[in-house]
């Protein structure tokens, strides 16, 4: 079973570049979730969905955009990549609000 | 809004000794609560769960019990590993307003030592 894939695992980019970071889940869940970690923060909350064509903002949204265009995938969109963006992003998805949330492998990105 | 605090960490014990990290949360209704454990260079992995006031969740010899009248949820091992040295997070699943919503809070780094 693959569960929940994140690609690209590392990137660079320079200030002021866009990109995507994608992240595919198999399970046929509901919701999905985006977080980055950041040394002494945990993890925190950028954008989440609870389905299709529904999405909402964390507590960190400024920078980030997202879609939910199918169940499986839920991108997330850096619009102008800032040093500030330099994080370990995790998406996450789950069957319902009392379930477990499945991980992905992580992106760690730079910016420079 | 919904919010996860848990105790300063890091936490540093000799095997065998007992462990507790503290956990309090603030949410509207009645939220789900997790705790999630990270190995170094892995993503979160589900350690135990309990959806409703005064359940218990437990899973390798770790267990959390979801206290409604103190809005906390800690996390109890009576005789720790090495092998448990990890980062470990308490979540809250929301069911009121924000609905949908998984938060975590900081993280409690605990280090075992032989």
């Amino acid at each position: 079973n693959a569960g929940v894939t994140q690609t690209p695992k590392f990137q660079v980019l320079k200030t002021g570049q866009s990109m995507t970071l994608q992240c595919a889940q198999d399970m046929n869940h509901e919701y999905m979730s985006w977080y980055r970690q950041d040394p002494g923060m945990g993890l925190r909350l950028i954008h989440y969905s609870v389905g299709a064509g529904i999405t909402d903002q964390g507590e960190v949204p400024n920078g980030y955009n997202v879609s939910r265009s199918t169940t499986e995938d839920f991108p997330l969109r850096l619009l102008s990549a800032a040093p500030s963006q330099t994080s370990v992003y995790f998406c996450a998805s789950r069957k319902a609000v009392s379930t477990e949330a499945f991980f992905g492998q992580g992106t760690r990105l730079t910016v420079v | 809004g919904d919010s996860v605090t848990q105790m300063e960490g890091p936490v540093t014990l000799s095997e065998e000794a007992f462990l507790t990290i503290n956990c309090t949360y603030t949410a509207t209704g009645y939220p789900s609560l997790f705790w999630y454990v990270q190995y170094p260079g892995e993503g979160l992995q589900l350690l135990l769960k309990a959806t409703k006031a005064d359940d218990k969740g437990s899973n390798k010899g770790f267990e959390a019990t979801y206290r409604k009248e103190t809005t906390s949820f800690h996390l109890e091992k009576g005789s720790v590993q090495v092998s448990d040295s990890a980062v470990y997070f308490c979540a809250l699943s929301a069911r009121g307003t924000s609905y949908g919503k998984l938060t975590f809070g900081q993280g409690t780094i605990l280090t075992v030592h032989p």
